[in-house]
């Protein structure tokens, strides 16, 4: 079956500018994962969401980060006002449950956010 | 939430064995161990999960002494396609709270 997709792949902006980027995860996942890495780092924790719901919000960087998700499936990470350092890859990822820290979290290919 | 400590980096050859040694301490009695492994350009991928002894899939073992506090991933005869980035993660299934933390992982680079 289709694996999580993540649109655009690639996306350069200019300063200043808002940006949405998109995570379809594994059909039937309940749990959707934002993490965003910085060249040659680990992964910094965004946000979770459990259906619709966000437990844990704690990971957005400022107010600027917001995350939605509708229908307990698409998700949109809508990042206002970019700065040069909000240039990462973004990565998506869903598991079939929660548990976050236990179950196999399946990943995206991840969207490139560069900010001119 | 317990965490984790492993190498930044190591260095192998073709054909060795390979083991990573991830520390957890303050590991709580309902969590486990579980490793992913991510390939540059990539995102990370599961390898293995375990929760005490020793647990072989076709990829990797997992070895957990009898304290938990530390776990061994061990990859058997790697080759270059093996050079990735390894990250140990420690939680429960019970906990939908906790913040995952990844860390920076080992970077694993394989020479011929």
């Amino acid at each position: 079956g289709a694996g999580v997709s993540q649109s655009p792949s690639n996306k350069v902006t200019e300063k200043g500018k808002d940006v949405e980027l998109r995570c379809d995860p594994i059909s039937g996942h309940t749990a959707l994962y934002w993490y965003r890495q910085s060249l040659g780092q680990g992964l910094e924790f965004l946000i979770y969401f459990q259906g619709n719901s966000a437990p844990d919000k704690s990971g957005l960087p400022s107010d600027r980060f917001s995350a939605e998700r509708t229908g307990g499936s698409v998700s949109t990470l809508t990042i206002q006002r970019t700065q040069q350092e909000d240039s990462a890859v973004y990565l998506c990822a869903s598991s079939s449950q929660g548990g976050i820290s236990y179950n196999e979290q399946f990943f995206g290919p991840g969207t490139r956010l560069t900010v001119l | 939430l317990a965490k984790t400590t492993q190498p930044i980096s190591m260095d192998s050859y073709e054909g060795q064995e390979v083991n990573i040694t991830c520390s957890h301490n303050n590991i709580a009695t309902n969590d486990y161990i579980t490793w992913y492994q991510q390939f540059p350009s990539q995102g990370p991928r599961f390898i293995i999960q375990g929760y005490k002894t020793k647990v072989t899939n076709e990829v990797a073992s997992l070895f957990i002494p009898a304290d938990r506090k530390s776990s061994t991933l061990s990859l058997p005869r790697v080759s270059l396609s093996d050079t990735a980035v390894y990250y140990c993660l420690v939680g429960s299934s019970l906990n939908r709270d906790d913040k995952i933390i990844f860390g920076k992982g080992t970077r694993l680079h394989i020479l011929p």
